[in-house]
């Protein structure tokens, strides 16, 4: 099973600011099925990034994602008040899907 | 536009079932897998596995084989999960999402909280 690592646990910035969340897989991951989602507390997960680097349908161009290796990275290029939540990359493979841990992007 | 309303809030013992239902409108239900995703309180979120619409095939997460049955109606845009044996670990948020592949989550149900307390 293919473990996804992010960092930091944790990031605190203000809005404004640019946000870079990381995504580190245990072993080779096909880029195809490389997901990021944006989870608020009381709300659905909301599907941002498919394919490692496609925006989903109505996800703002400040949203981009990226990868090299079994690295994957989201920026947000300037976070927006709505933007704090906790936010997680999922891989599918071998008929599974695993899901990293969470970065909680937080207000400073 | 697309949306998916899962069933109200239960509460149930340890040792029985509850059955979850998921409600899509606003696409072709038959053209598309649900996938279900839950999470326990402070936890991250957990794959549980997959049901194509289309062909039947479903995919459960090992850790839930045996334990776990999900079903579709497509006759009335439903998926349904059903967990059985409950567990107090079993206590968590359960989410439906809709995709017409079955490696990520297009669309989110509002996810429905499952207590299992003595």
């Amino acid at each position: 099973e293919i473990v996804l690592t992010q960092s930091p646990g944790t990031l605190s910035l203000s809005p404004g600011e640019r946000a870079t969340l990381s995504c580190r897989a245990s072993q080779s991951v096909t880029s195809s099925y490389l997901a990021w989602y944006q989870h608020k507390p009381g709300q659905a997960p909301r599907l941002l990034i498919y394919g490692a680097s496609n925006r989903a349908t109505g996800i703002p161009d400040r949203f981009s994602g990226s990868e090299s290796g079994t690295d994957f990275t989201l920026t947000i290029s300037r976070l927006e008040p709505e933007d704090f939540a906790v936010y997680y990359c999922q891989q599918y493979g071998s008929s599974l899907w695993t899901f990293g841990q969470g970065t909680k992007v937080e207000v400073k | 536009q697309v949306q998916l309303v899962q069933s109200g809030t239960e509460v149930k013992k340890p040792g029985a079932s509850v059955k979850v239902s998921c409600k899509g409108s606003g696409y072709t239900f038959s053209n598309y897998g649900t996938t279900w995703v839950r999470q326990a309180p402070g936890q991250g979120l957990e794959w549980m596995g997959w049901i194509s619409a289309l062909n039947g095939k479903i995919i459960y997460a090992r850790k839930f084989e045996g334990r776990v049955t999900m079903t579709t109606d497509t006759s009335t845009s439903t998926a349904y999960m059903e967990v059985r044996s409950l567990r107090s670990d079993d206590t968590a948020l359960y989410y439906c999402s809709a995709s017409t592949t079955v490696a990520w989550g297009q669309y989110w149900g509002q996810g429905t909280l499952v207590t299992v307390s003595s």
